[in-house]
């Protein structure tokens, strides 16, 4: 069965990086698009990035880019994304999600990481 | 970018009731309109994708409508195990954005 699993969250301070990481089972990871989608405390979703299956094909949130860096490793069914110069504003859960085959919906999502920057 | 605006922002409804949200684009993204169904402390899930299409194993009291600028998402019959946020999200390439979420609660 199709399995995303996020890790790397935790508490940083304000101005530093982090590095997640989701591990995708259970399909063929180097036939999809992927997408990092955030979610701050008691707030709605917002979509940070996404990059196709080859990782030729990049776009970021406004609100991200130039900090944020996605990417992966289809040899290791693996998508990651660097988080720099974060800001209090960061703080959300912070799922993978797989794009749809057949669909520009997301029909796949991982449970979550928490990502908490404070001082 | 694209803005959604997503109404109600909260509802209650009673079982058994029609529920009904709507989801509008500020400018034309063709049928590119998914659902998201949200339980608390657990990932979004795909209800309808393409605007109108029931992603496979969800149950088809659910439905959504719409092309262009303005989308629906009903209920036919509401059910207990239905209490949850629900999300629209736009795809106009590269943009991707969500409407603010409809927080639905039985009466």
């Amino acid at each position: 069965q199709v399995q995303l699993v996020e890790s790397g969250g935790g508490l940083v301070k304000p101005g530093g990086s982090l590095r997640l990481s989701c591990a995708a089972s259970g399909f063929t990871f180097s036939d999809y698009y992927m997408s990092w989608i955030r979610q701050a405390p008691g707030k709605g979703l917002e979509w940070v990035s996404y990059i196709s299956s080859s990782g030729s094909t990049i776009y970021y949130a406004d609100s991200v880019k130039g900090r944020f860096t996605i990417s992966r490793d289809n040899a290791k069914n693996s998508l990651y994304l660097q988080m720099n110069s974060l800001r209090a504003e960061d703080t959300a859960v912070y799922y993978c999600a797989r794009v749809s085959e057949n669909s520009s919906g997301y029909d796949y999502w991982g449970q979550g990481t928490l990502v908490t920057v404070s001082s | 970018d694209i803005q959604m605006t997503q109404s109600p922002s909260s509802l209650s409804a009673s079982v058994g009731d029609r529920v009904t949200i709507t989801c509008q684009a500020s400018q034309d993204i063709s049928n590119y309109l998914n659902w998201y169904q949200q339980k608390p402390g657990k990932a979004p899930k795909l209800l309808i994708y393409d605007a109108s299409n029931l992603e496979t194993g969800v149950p088809s009291r659910f439905s959504g409508s719409g092309s262009g600028t303005d989308f629906t998402f009903t209920i036919s019959s509401l059910q207990p195990e239905d209490i949850a946020t629900y999300y629209c999200q736009q795809y106009d390439n590269p943009s991707i954005t969500f409407g603010q979420g409809t927080r639905l609660e039985i009466k």
